[in-house]
């Protein structure tokens, strides 16, 4: 088993769609979590962590299932700009300090 | 100007070769971090550093060193470079906090190996 999977999709959404992305994790013991973004052949950049109760960033919310490990990114109303692949990135191991698993990314695509 | 800087931003090298890939970074981070992503395969960590004496290797350290020449220069060379050494290379920065932080990514190096 994979240590972070994600389903690759693509997700072909129209604008204004609400979509969800899952990722789960294998470790139980993982301390933090994150979602990325990646535009095409661009640097990952970090859209928001993810904390236990759940966060909400504008149309972005994150929720986090510590009994299930996954972990889950909504964006409501999406935008042709939502377009680009959202990486689930975890600390796997706490004793690792920094070190970031990333899982391989779901690609969202938005058409007009 | 960006934070985190890579150089070259693409280079086509053949079998063989040594090649060093650069990165600097003007955020006064103490940890440095340098991954390959193919596709498929996400990101993966070659190398990391926590301060300018300290290297720890990553998953895939194997055909790679790496080189902390002051807190804000972190180096990776490819000794003899082959093939399936072609990806796309990040590197990337974070600061200590305690606790896992947000990790800064430079623009990627697009390496090929003919």
């Amino acid at each position: 088993r994979k240590e972070v999977e994600q389903d690759p999709g693509p997700f072909n959404v129209p604008e204004g769609a609400t979509v969800a992305f899952n990722c789960t994790y294998s470790n139980s013991a993982s301390q933090s979590f994150f979602w990325y973004r990646q535009d095409c052949r661009k640097e990952p950049k970090l859209l928001m962590s993810v904390y236990s109760s759940g966060n909400e960033d504008g149309r972005f919310t994150a929720q986090l299932n510590r009994a299930s490990q996954y972990i889950s990114l909504l964006i409501r109303d999406s935008k042709l700009s939502d377009s680009a692949t959202y990486l689930c990135v975890v600390n796997i191991d706490a004793s690792s300090g920094d070190k970031l698993t990333f899982g391989t990314g779901t690609r969202l695509a938005v058409r007009p | 100007d960006a934070d985190v800087t890579q150089t070259p931003r693409n280079r086509i090298t053949k079998t063989g070769k040594r090649i060093m890939l650069e990165c600097s970074q003007t955020k006064g981070h103490d940890r440095m971090y340098w991954y390959r992503q193919d596709p498929g395969l996400g990101l993966r960590l070659i190398y990391y550093s926590f301060d300018v004496k300290d290297i720890n290797k990553g998953e895939i350290s194997d055909g790679y060193s790496v080189s902390r020449q002051a807190q804000a220069k972190f180096s990776l060379s490819l000794e003899s470079a082959i093939p399936n050494q072609t990806a796309l290379y990040f590197c990337a920065t974070s600061a200590y906090r305690g606790r896992p932080s947000k990790q800064y990514f430079g623009p990627g190096t697009r390496l090929t190996v003919t």
